[in-house]
């Protein structure tokens, strides 16, 4: 059971490049989350999904886009990268629900430069 | 929208007791909670109120109260490890959206 996982751990861009993140999970889980997070902004929700096939905007969802192609899998993907989107990348997923179970569980996460 | 507030940084000696306050504004509460998360690494659960009054696990308890939009997280016997940024972090609507505070850094000095 490796719970969250996140691929890669580390990147550097050069500006107007693309890539994608991967985030993975074991658990069975329905929802998942993408933040990043940045000194001093704490974490900030990029996009997120409440079950394959669906995605929905977060806070600052502006130059990403997600796909939930496999209720496992959820992608972050950034088609032109810019140096604003220098930041950690957290993936995180939840089972679903209102009760204590229904914590966060947080990939590793993934350092990402835009030069 | 959501406004949660708790302090930047916090310094306290190993053994001692430390209370770190995390206080919110928030429309359609469902819970608070708070992660602990080391320098480079991932936030991990803590705690979990969602009823007014104090919840206790070993050295950590969290306590909530609804009327005041107030939390804190109280660490007894400081430990060296215990040296991180946490986390407090509101839940409400119905898609189970998280917002996070900026976390507060705690070191914790011999």
């Amino acid at each position: 059971n490796a719970g969250v996982t996140q691929t890669p751990k580390f990147r550097v861009l050069k500006t107007g490049q693309s890539m994608t993140l991967l985030c993975a999970q074991d658990m069975n889980h329905e929802y998942m989350y993408w933040y990043r997070q940045d000194p001093g902004m704490g974490l900030r929700l990029i996009h997120y999904s409440v079950g394959e096939g669906t995605t929905a905007k977060g806070e600052v969802p502006d130059g990403y886009n997600v796909s939930r192609l496999k209720k496992q899998n959820f992608l972050l993907g950034l088609e032109s990268a810019a140096p604003s989107q220098t930041s950690v990348y957290f993936c995180a997923s939840t089972r679903r629900g209102i009760d204590r179970a229904d914590t966060q569980y947080f990939g590793p996460g993934t350092r990402l430069t835009v030069l | 929208g959501q406004n949660i507030d708790q302090p930047t940084e916090m310094t306290a000696t190993e053994g001692a007791i430390v209370q770190i306050n995390c206080t919110y504004q928030t429309s359609g509460f469902n819970g608070l909670f708070w992660y602990q998360q080391h320098a480079g690494e991932a936030p991990t659960f803590l705690s979990y109120n969602v009823l007014d009054g104090l919840e206790e696990k070993g050295r950590f308890s969290s306590f909530l109260s609804r009327s005041k939009g107030y939390s804190y997280l109280l660490l007894k016997e400081l430990q060296m490890k215990d040296s991180a940024s946490y986390l407090c972090a509101v839940r409400s609507g119905g898609y189970q959206k998280v917002t996070f505070g900026i976390g507060t850094k705690l070191q914790v000095i011999p």
